[in-house]
């Protein structure tokens, strides 16, 4: 058990919905990811949000937005959805925000669009 | 942009055979270097890592080393077990100069050891 919550752990709705993922860090833990994983695209790097704002982006669509609250658990809003977004989103935590930090994956939720 | 390169799987392999798992790295500035794996239906959790230049990170019997002259991370084991099957990604994390540390991940090498 890594520490990391993501709730809910499976999730199909319909296209052109509006879905919200969301994740608890590990207790302490400042630092939060986004991760999408498919079979064509492999593992990629969403967002990251640090104590509440917002770190880094990667390849995260426009349809697609997150969120870090005060509590330091987070959100991702994912909209429009088309079938090209059914994946394994997962969330990561770290300590800090710095390049040698460990991340810690919580078990991630499966999104199915039909 | 970074980028990781992996060998492809899956890797099939006999219990206590010798494992290699190639990684290497293109990044633009000097990264840290880790190999995460992920067993069926779980999250990624860290195998190792290593921060600077000639680094050997190690857990579990797994090793490997941070090789900069040849931009490589190679994972290492000398004997595998049936509970090593698990896909194994190499990863890095970098400053490209925007002053955050964006993951980069492979795309993941599958294991499958029998008995």
């Amino acid at each position: 058990d890594s520490g990391v919550t993501q709730t809910p752990k499976h999730l199909i709705t319909a296209t052109g919905q509006r879905v919200t993922l969301r994740c608890s860090p590990r207790s302490g833990d400042l630092s939060v990811y986004w991760y999408q994983q498919s079979l064509d695209q492999g593992l990629q790097f969403l967002i990251q949000y640090y104590n509440g704002e917002e770190r880094a982006k990667g390849n995260i669509l426009e349809r697609f937005s997150a969120q870090q609250f005060p509590d330091l658990h987070s959100e991702l809003n994912l909209s429009s959805l088309e079938l090209g977004d059914s994946a394994l989103y997962f969330c990561a935590s770290s300590a800090r925000a710095a390049s040698t930090d460990t991340q810690y994956f919580g078990p991630g939720t499966r999104l199915t669009v039909l | 942009g970074n980028s990781v390169t992996q060998m492809e799987g899956p890797v099939t392999l006999s219990e206590e055979a010798f494992l290699t798992i190639n990684c290497t790295y293109t990044a633009t500035g000097y990264p840290s270097l880790f190999w995460y794996v992920q067993y069926p239906g779980e999250g990624l959790q860290l195998l190792l890592k290593a921060t600077k230049a000639d680094d050997k990170g190690s857990n579990k019997g797994f090793e490997a080393t941070y090789r900069k002259e040849t931009t490589s991370f190679h994972l290492e084991k000398g004997s595998v077990q049936v509970s090593d099957s698990a896909v194994y990604f190499c990863a890095l994390s970098d400053l490209p100069g925007g002053g955050s540390y964006i993951p980069t991940f492979g795309r993941g090498t599958s294991l499958i050891v029998h008995p």
